[in-house]
């Protein structure tokens, strides 16, 4: 059975403070994305990891990629109240046979970030 | 600009009635996807549609049907709802080829069955 889990489920942060959340999976991919979802909302993307190694930042986040140990990292630096929002990783299982086409997702982080 | 486009935003259904979900996109994707949100179970995929013209089961398909109309539109349809299908539910599309193919998502469809 295919997995993606992520740790944790619900994290609260003050803001100023580091944290990482973490985004394992079961299969082979070498594509892993990351999305925001804010209450109520759809859902945005943040990155895209197309192979081993990959690490892109945007502002307080940075995202990587390691397929060999089939995990990925989302860091955030220094939280401020604006990261507060869902954060959901998803493999691509579309080129490693079974469900073409297919995202699986985890079923997110939820993310407080407090004064 | 518009992106995925669903209709309708808001539903309250009776056990029992059917409706279809509607969904178009128009950036020209060749993959279209419906995915249902519930609290604590994150996003899971019910239908796809890989290409125009082919539809697969996901992960929890039951009790729904759809149909990719052509290139652009790819509908999902409750044929006799039940309190289970209460949920927010989402379309997506991408381009499945070289490069990053990212899934945009729709602003989501709230449907109650009572």
């Amino acid at each position: 059975e295919l997995k993606v889990e992520q740790n944790p489920l619900f994290l609260s942060m003050q803001e100023g403070k580091n944290y990482t959340i973490y985004c394992n999976y079961s299969t082979t991919s070498d594509r892993l994305y990351w999305y925001r979802q804010d209450p109520g909302k759809s859902l945005e993307s943040l990155f895209v990891l197309l192979s081993n190694g990959a690490v892109k930042q945007e502002g307080r986040l940075m995202a990587s990629l390691d397929t060999k140990a089939r995990l990925s990292t989302l860091h955030i630096t220094a939280a401020v109240h604006d990261l507060s929002a869902t954060y959901f990783c998803a493999v691509d299982v579309s080129y490693y046979g079974g469900s073409q086409g297919n995202l699986i997702f985890g079923k997110g982080t939820k993310l407080s970030v407090k004064p | 600009n518009a992106g995925v486009t669903q209709t309708p935003k808001f539903q309250v259904l009776k056990t029992g009635q059917s409706m279809t979900l509607q969904c178009a996109q128009d950036m020209n994707h060749n993959s279209m996807y419906w995915y249902r949100q519930d609290p604590g179970m994150g996003l899971r995929l019910i239908y796809y549609s890989a290409s125009e013209g082919t539809t697969d089961k996901g992960e929890v398909p039951n009790g729904y049907n759809v149909s990719r109309l052509n290139k652009r539109e790819f509908s999902l349809r409750l044929e006799s709802a039940a309190p289970s299908q209460t949920s927010v539910y989402f379309c997506a599309s991408r381009y499945r080829g070289a490069g990053a193919n990212v899934l945009t998502f729709g602003a989501g469809s709230r449907l109650t069955v009572l």
